[in-house]
């Protein structure tokens, strides 16, 4: 009975390769997202879905694709990895665009080498 | 932007001690403060929040406290126990469409036996 899940758990590469993510939650929220942790616990923000439409995207690199199929997915590709993409990627979602509760995914710790 | 500081960024308490820790925001327009707390190796989870026209709220040995003038905001745990042990993120968010949560940068708590 997962609320927020995410795919794969783990994911090691290497340098140069194109990777994806997957998320789904079952909250029936509106609103999802992706957040990037740093070795050192950084929490920020990437992407917000509301809907299937993007409403939030930082300053990202392009190689970062978000893709939301409909609103209780959204999976997230990368092109090009590279070291510095090394982190866990949490996917959460809230109740509408709003906000407020943040409901994480497991995260998924992806290593680049 | 809105800049969320948070200190101390390690905090070591005896068990049974009570510990504190604080937020500095920058927007005065924020209005909703929510602290997560995320174990070693899991997801961050919200433990409690707070918005703006309260100044403080309590949830059995956990409370938070808010100052709007001063703009900072403070999580208390009382009577702590080894599962108290956990890393702290508290987070600030501005009510409007597009808005989104920042997050302080994370306080690692461990509780001595």
């Amino acid at each position: 009975d997962t609320a927020v899940s995410q795919t794969p758990k783990y994911l090691v590469t290497q340098m140069g390769n194109d990777k994806s993510i997957k998320c789904e939650q079952n909250l029936g929220h509106d609103t999802m997202y992706w957040y990037k942790q740093d070795s050192k616990k950084f929490l920020k923000i990437m992407f917000s879905y509301n809907n299937k439409e993007l409403i939030i995207n930082e300053t990202v690199p392009n190689r970062f694709s978000p893709k939301s199929p409909d609103k209780a997915h959204l999976n997230l590709h990368i092109n090009s990895l590279e070291l510095g993409d090394s982190a866990v990627y949490f996917c959460a979602s809230s109740m509408d665009r709003f906000q407020e509760t943040q409901y994480f995914g497991p995260g998924t710790r992806l290593l680049v080498l | 932007g809105e800049n969320v500081e948070q200190h101390p960024s390690t905090l070591s308490v005896q068990e049974g001690d009570s510990a504190v820790i604080k937020c500095t925001y920058s927007d005065s327009a924020s209005n909703y403060f929510p602290w997560y707390k995320q174990e070693l190796g899991k997801r961050p989870q919200l433990i409690i929040d707070i918005r703006s026209n309260v100044g403080e709220k309590k949830d059995q040995r956990i409370a938070v406290t808010l100052n709007k003038t001063a703009k900072h905001f403070s999580l208390h745990i009382t009577e702590t126990q080894p599962e108290d042990s956990a890393v702290y993120f508290c987070a600030v968010h501005r009510y409007s469409s597009a808005s989104k949560i920042i997050f302080g940068s994370g306080t690692r708590l461990s509780i001595r036996p």
